[in-house]
């Protein structure tokens, strides 16, 4: 069966960059979250989205931003990357109503 | 979404039955109790989910008290592959509900 598929697996930046972590959700799934997992911490949510709109949002620093696109993927976009940023960034999707959440491999960011 | 209390850490005997209790005392009359685990670095897994009836699935049981203050998740036959942490999640289901993580239990599955 089809799952989450997230990019890149691994990415390596320096303080001050951008980077941008795609998540593709499993078809037909038409909700998208976003998960924070530091060193040695619990997963931590982000931001979701539900039909392309931003449906809930945690404790996302300013300086990230994310969106749905019409094909359901969805992007996370982090500016001025901070040596706290390192952690892996885990998407998950489900079908609105469906309890379940799949979640991606994970995109296991660094920041030097 | 209530709070809830897990041992931070267990172990258990491989093939013998391994039973996780969380507390989930301020549990709304409207909120579930989930189960997810992680494995090593992974990406969480479903495991189970029940509001007051007890349930089973491949996977799991799920035993809710009566009076729903507390749960216990039942891995029947422990493998090594159950080494994971188990995170116990209360929360209302509307379906695209975020999920909360709390400090869960690290499971080790010992030979």
């Amino acid at each position: 069966a089809a799952g989450v598929i997230q990019s890149p697996r691994h990415l390596i930046k320096e303080k001050r960059e951008t980077a941008t972590l795609k998540c593709y959700p499993i078809p037909r799934h038409d909700t998208v979250y976003w998960y924070q997992q530091g060193p040695g911490q619990d997963p931590q949510f982000l931001i979701s989205f539900y039909e392309k709109m931003q449906s809930d949002k945690g404790s996302i620093p300013d300086r990230f931003s994310a969106q749905q696109f019409s094909d359901y993927h969805s992007e996370l976009n982090m500016s001025s990357l901070e040596l706290g940023d390192s952690a892996l960034y885990f998407c998950a999707s489900n079908t609105r109503g469906f309890y379940e959440q799949y979640f991606g491999p994970g995109t296991r960011l660094t920041v030097t | 979404d209530a709070k809830t209390t897990q041992p931070t850490s267990m172990d258990c005997a491989e093939g013998r039955a391994a039973n996780l209790p969380c507390n989930h005392s301020t549990i709304s009359g409207n909120e579930y109790v989930y189960w997810y685990r992680q494995i090593h670095s992974q990406g969480p897994q479903y495991i189970i989910h029940g509001l007051k009836n007890n349930e089973t699935n491949e996977m799991a049981s799920l035993i809710i008290t009566e009076d729903r203050k507390s749960s216990t998740l039942i891995l029947p036959h422990a493998t090594l592959r159950d080494t994971a942490v188990y995170y116990c999640i209360v929360r209302v289901d509307f379906g695209n509900e975020k999920l909360t993580f709390g400090t869960g239990t690290r499971l080790t599955i010992i030979p």
